[in-house]
């Protein structure tokens, strides 16, 4: 049972423009989300969190939103660079433990 | 800056063996994590500790065991190795409930 999905397997985007990756979980327990960025060959690092008291949170280029009646939450990226060509994961949890969503390819072309 | 350090990058073991995966952190951390990351699946948890000598099942661990004697150090440890637990398998470590930080990755292959 997936309780954290990410429906977009890839996504081009073109430099410049914004970059908007989707995340839906079913357990309504989660009440802290977070989104990795994963080049290859590497360990995935932290991007940016959001808890469920928030519905948006800001760093720089990168806004994470979070729709609770939704389950929904989004992350995005603006303007996108080239750089940001990695795959991204949203995780969730409601401790320690993180449960990860499948991963999206961004691809930011020229 | 936290250092998770995973001992191999690349390794290849034969079937039946009883394979060793090492991981250290330099931070103290109390919460260590081993996951296995395959195409399509994402990120899946093996098995995890809160503290030495402790270890909680993660969503798939058969097949597979810890040891954590001491706070820096978790190894992930493949009783009899199988070809389909070939994968990319990744250590991390976190305090509370702080993001987790994760190690290169230990890509494995099991012939």
């Amino acid at each position: 049972d997936q309780q954290v999905k990410q429906n977009s397997p890839s996504l081009s985007v073109q430099e410049g423009r914004i970059s908007i990756l989707n995340c839906d979980y079913t357990n309504s327990m989660f009440d802290y989300f977070l989104w990795y960025k994963k080049y290859p060959a590497e360990g995935p690092t932290f991007l940016i969190s959001i808890s469920s008291i928030k519905d948006k949170n800001e760093d720089g280029r990168f806004t994470v939103f979070l729709n609770k009646s939704a389950k929904h939450l989004s992350l995005h990226i603006v303007p996108s660079q080239p750089g940001d060509s990695a795959v991204y994961f949203c995780a969730a949890s409601y401790s320690s433990k993180l449960t990860f969503g499948t991963g999206t390819r961004l691809q930011v072309t020229l | 800056d936290v250092k998770v350090t995973q001992s191999s990058r690349y390794l290849v073991k034969r079937t039946g063996e009883k394979v060793f995966l090492e991981c250290v952190q330099d931070m103290d951390h109390e919460n260590m994590f081993w996951y296995r990351q395959d195409p399509g699946l994402g990120l899946r948890l093996i098995y995890f500790s809160y503290d030495v000598k402790m270890k909680e099942k993660g969503d798939i661990p058969e097949g597979y065991s810890v040891s954590r004697e001491k706070k820096e150090r978790f190894s992930l440890i493949l009783e009899s190795a199988s070809t389909n637990q070939t994968s990319m398998y990744l250590c991390a470590s976190s305090w509370g409930r702080q993001p987790q930080h994760f190690g290169d990755g230990t890509r494995l292959s099991i012939l």
